[in-house]
């Protein structure tokens, strides 16, 4: 079956540092991948997506590239901000599901100090 | 509505007793999905509804877990003499389409914590 993997957290960065969150996948149909983040207290929301090999999504300065020969997806930020602070999700949906439901990893956390 | 809205944002109940959640998906989307997420994150996928038909209920739990989405009234997700272990947080998430269309976005609400004691 479907299944999602990522770095274990937390991860803990001093504001202004450079953020990676790897994420690696395995499906098996050709699927779309996304990163969701939840805020303390709040639901989740969509971050970004990618749909097709090296495609790039992009969203408040985060990145991520789709990267089919390495199954991995994996989440990237120059500079981040102590509001940055929340849980990471990397998610993808398969196909072979209709696209229809998402497979989450298990979340990272990251925190950030001034 | 331009947003997923889950009542009641809190709930607590005794072991045995009945828990039922509610769903109001954004207005237009044809589906909606439950996600319980457990401690350490977890999510894991419940049940989902294109508009009042079950789609997918391959993560439902078939003793005592039950959904519906009636037309004109909120989704619902009961849980029958719950157990310390459905204490979890219950999303409901929604989308404008569901099968076939790469990329599809699924939009979550806020979640309802529910807390078995």
């Amino acid at each position: 079956g479907d299944s999602v993997t990522q770095m274990e957290g937390p991860v803990t960065l001093s504001e202004e540092a450079f953020l990676t969150i790897n994420c690696t996948y395995t499906a098996t149909g050709y699927p779309s991948l996304f990163w969701y983040v939840q805020y303390p207290g709040e639901g989740l929301q969509l971050l970004l997506k990618a749909t097709k090999a090296d495609d790039k999504g992009s969203n408040k300065g985060f990145e991520a590239t789709y990267r089919k020969e390495t199954t991995s997806f994996h989440l990237e930020k120059g500079s981040v901000q102590v509001s940055d602070s929340a849980v990471y999700f990397c998610a993808l949906s398969d196909p072979n599901s209709g696209y229809s439901t998402l497979t989450f990893g298990k979340g990272t956390m990251l925190l950030v100090s001034p | 509505g331009e947003e997923v809205a889950q009542t009641p944002k809190h709930l607590v109940r005794g072991e045995g007793q009945k828990a039922k959640l509610y769903c109001a998906p954004i207005k237009g989307h044809s589906y909606v999905f439950w996600y319980q997420q457990v401690l350490k994150n977890e999510f894991k996928f419940l049940i989902s509804f294109q508009n009042e038909n079950v789609f997918d209920e391959t993560g439902m739990p078939k003793e005592r877990f039950s959904a519906k989405c009636l037309p004109n009234s909120p989704c619902s997700l009961e849980i029958q003499a719950t157990k310390l272990e459905d204490s979890a947080v219950y999303f409901c998430a929604s989308s404008p389409t569901g099968q076939g269309i790469s990329g599809n976005t699924i939009y979550f609400g806020e979640g309802s914590w529910l807390t078995v004691v």
